[in-house]
């Protein structure tokens, strides 16, 4: 069963509009949570994390905002750029090692 | 640096012969870890080294896979013998200490089972 869910297989932004990848898992327990970030032929990238004491992160263009009552993490990149095109894949855990990761969701960001 | 190399990038081979992922980390990082990606499942961590020693192979999803890290610079995945269900890409990471947020991983291996 998967405990953390990339319900949404893809996504397609025009430039310079919102993004927003969702993310939801099941496991109250997990209090850590990561986003990376992948490129075809490439390994992830980490792109931004957020423990479970805090409701928001921000790192430049990319926030993270996690709804612990709703088990839910999403991904805002505003504004979106053609760069930002990738597969972003979500992942939570109980400490800071052990993540379970979602199956990912392709960004595309059209130009 | 070169970052985390893994070699072959791809590999295609049959049902039932043994195959060999191999990875060098970037040096001075202490931790070792290998992932499997599937589109159904995602990635999942396999199992992780601290300074050459497996510590946690619980995911590892068989006998059939093994793994070692006889140096610092060097580990293998082993799958022997494969099957087609474990196609999918394989990934080595490297990290300085016990934190996702720090992992650099490797470009990944490609392998097919037919």
């Amino acid at each position: 069963d998967q405990q953390v869910k990339q319900n949404s297989p893809s996504l397609s932004v025009q430039e310079g509009r919102i993004s927003i990848l969702n993310c939801d898992y099941t496991n109250s327990m997990f209090d850590y949570f990561l986003w990376y970030k992948k490129y075809p032929a490439e390994g992830p990238t980490f792109l931004i994390s957020i423990s479970s004491i805090k409701d928001k992160n921000e790192d430049g263009r990319f926030t993270v905002f996690l709804n612990k009552s709703a088990k839910h993490l999403s991904l805002h990149i505003v504004p979106s750029q053609p760069g930002d095109s990738a597969v972003y894949f979500c992942a939570a855990s109980r400490g800071t090692y052990k993540y379970i990761f979602g199956t990912g969701t392709r960004l595309k960001v059209l130009a | 640096d070169a970052g985390v190399i893994q070699s072959p990038r791809h590999e295609v081979t049959e049902m039932g012969q043994e195959v060999t992922l191999r990875c060098k980390p970037i040096s001075g990082h202490d931790y070792l870890f290998w992932y499997r990606q599937t589109m159904m499942r995602g990635l999942e961590l396999l199992i992780y080294f601290n300074n050459n020693v497996p510590i946690d192979d619980s995911g590892m999803p068989e006998d059939r896979f093994s793994a070692k890290m006889p140096n610092a610079s060097f580990s293998t995945l082993k799958i022997q013998p494969s099957e087609p269900r474990d196609s999918a890409v394989y990934f080595c990471a490297s990290s300085p200490q016990l934190s996702a947020d720090t992992q650099y991983f490797g470009p990944g291996t490609r392998l097919t089972v037919l």
